[in-house]
């Protein structure tokens, strides 16, 4: 059974830092391309970024460019997210995601997702 | 980036009927296109990808069509777990985009 754990999610104050983490397991990790997808209370849907396979090709939304890094282990069958100088509007549950595919070029729907972690910037 | 619009906002229904949901794109996605559903507190759950492919262990009643800007998803007879709100998303050209989403709430 593919299960997607996050954890790492909680309060923090405006420009402060987190780290999320997803655990994986129930498939071959380095196998997929893997998400973080976002919702703020109430709201719909943002791809916050992706990365591929080995790690080696990543993507970011622009509202997190340059704030945000994805990374992932995959001896440890684990992805990343930190986030630095957090920002009220980052408040959102936080899902990660596999990519259905294993293929870079058709990289884009997730068929996997975790129960979200919930991250709140607030002073 | 690539907007996603989704008709109608919300749906008011009951058991039985037949749903149809639009999503237009605001360039071609060629079949790039995919349909969540995603019930409160539940993470999404993928219904439909590459426009008209069922996932695994989607029931037959959900089906999907559409190519270019136009897209449909199709419940040919709602059940009672299906009341729910349903996102369009696009993997054509990054940022991947969702759409607003289409709730469909018991009449």
């Amino acid at each position: 059974e593919v299960q997607l754990l996050e954890s790492g999610g909680g309060l923090v104050q405006p420009g402060g830092s987190l780290r999320l983490s997803c655990a994986v397991s129930g498939l071959t990790f380095s196998n997929y391309a893997m998400s973080w997808v976002r919702q703020a209370p109430g709201k719909g849907l943002e791809w916050v970024s992706v990365i591929g396979e080995s790690g080696g090709r990543t993507y970011y939304a622009d509202s997190v460019k340059g704030r945000f890094t994805i990374s992932r282990d995959n001896s440890r069958n684990t992805l990343y997210l930190q986030m630095n100088s957090l920002r009220a509007e980052d408040t959102a549950v936080y899902y990660c995601g596999k990519d259905r595919r294993g293929n870079w070029k058709y990289v884009g729907t997730l068929d996997y997702w975790g129960q979200g972690a919930l991250v709140t910037v607030s002073s | 980036e690539i907007v996603l619009t989704q008709s109608p906002a919300t749906l008011s229904l009951s058991p039985g009927e037949r749903v149809t949901l639009s999503c237009r794109a605001s360039q071609s996605v060629s079949s790039y296109l995919a349909w969540y559903q995603q019930k409160p507190g539940q993470p999404p759950r993928l219904l439909i990808f590459d426009a008209s492919n069922r996932a695994t262990g989607i029931p037959a009643r959900f089906s999907g069509s559409g190519s270019g800007t136009d897209f449909t998803l199709t419940i040919s007879s709602l059940e009672t777990e299906d009341f729910a709100v349903y996102y369009c998303q696009q993997c054509s050209n990054w940022p991947f985009t969702f759409g607003p989403g289409t709730k469909v709430d018991i009449k």
